[in-house]
């Protein structure tokens, strides 16, 4: 079955970088097709969920929050089907718990399976 | 960009129907989705593309989409529901998916 394992949270300095793995399981994401994604989601401590970006499984479509954007991209490891989130210029607000999340094979629209999450801690 | 409003709290007696409600400007044209969240847990799918349940969710849970608003209904409500519920949609216009600020289930 899918499965999702997040690593690469920890504590960073402002301005600081770091890069967050998704290792994927019970699925080949180079070979799930056009519609089927790996998104990014963060939730910063005592609030809401909030989109951070998308890769499709091709990855050809990589979309980010406004919020990210410029400062965090998206990658991916087809040899070791392993997803990536490389952040930088990091600000105290991008401290959260970062998950990975993957659409169905038909669909970008819903996030179907997650991950359970690596927390990041932006902090001198 | 488009936002979804949802109420933070609903209380509901056990055996009772629990009602939550996320509103948007012509959210019955998009597709919505529905998320648990459970303490110190990630996120569960529970409902998507308005009304649809994955396996493995009781048929308790139902979801409806029409005008401004979309609801997620939970029947029946056992204590084990008490969990925040947040709705999402994909924002067409922008490439950008958009969830709801969430709202807290309190079983009494």
């Amino acid at each position: 079955q899918v499965q999702l394992v997040e690593s690469g949270g920890g504590v960073v300095q402002p301005g600081r970088s770091l890069r967050l793995s998704c290792a994927a399981s019970g699925f080949t994401f180079s070979n799930c097709g056009v519609y089927c994604g790996i998104h990014w989601v963060r939730q910063a401590p005592g609030k809401g969920l909030e989109w951070v970006a998308l890769i499709s499984g091709g990855g050809e479509k990589r979309h980010y929050a406004d919020s990210v954007k410029g400062r965090f991209t998206v990658s991916r490891d087809s040899s070791n089907n392993t997803l990536f989130l490389h952040m930088s210029r990091l600000r105290p607000e991008d401290t959260a718990v970062y998950y990975c999340a993957k659409t169905p094979g038909d669909s970008l629209v819903f996030l179907q399976f997650w991950g359970q999450g690596t927390v990041v801690t932006v902090s001198s | 960009s488009y936002v979804l409003t949802q109420s933070p709290s609903v209380s509901v007696a056990p055996g009772r129907t629990a009602r939550m409600t996320c509103g948007g400007n012509n959210i019955g044209r998009k597709s919505v989705h529905w998320y648990q969240q459970k303490p110190g847990q990630a996120p569960l799918l529970v409902i998507y593309f308005d009304r649809d349940r994955p396996s493995g969710i009781p048929e308790r849970f139902s979801g409806s989409n029409s005008g401004n608003t979309a609801t997620l209904t939970i029947s029946r409500v056992e204590a084990g529901d008490e969990a925040d519920y947040v709705c999402q949609v994909w924002d067409d216009t922008s490439d950008h998916w958009v969830f709801g600020g969430g709202t807290r289930l309190t079983v009494l």
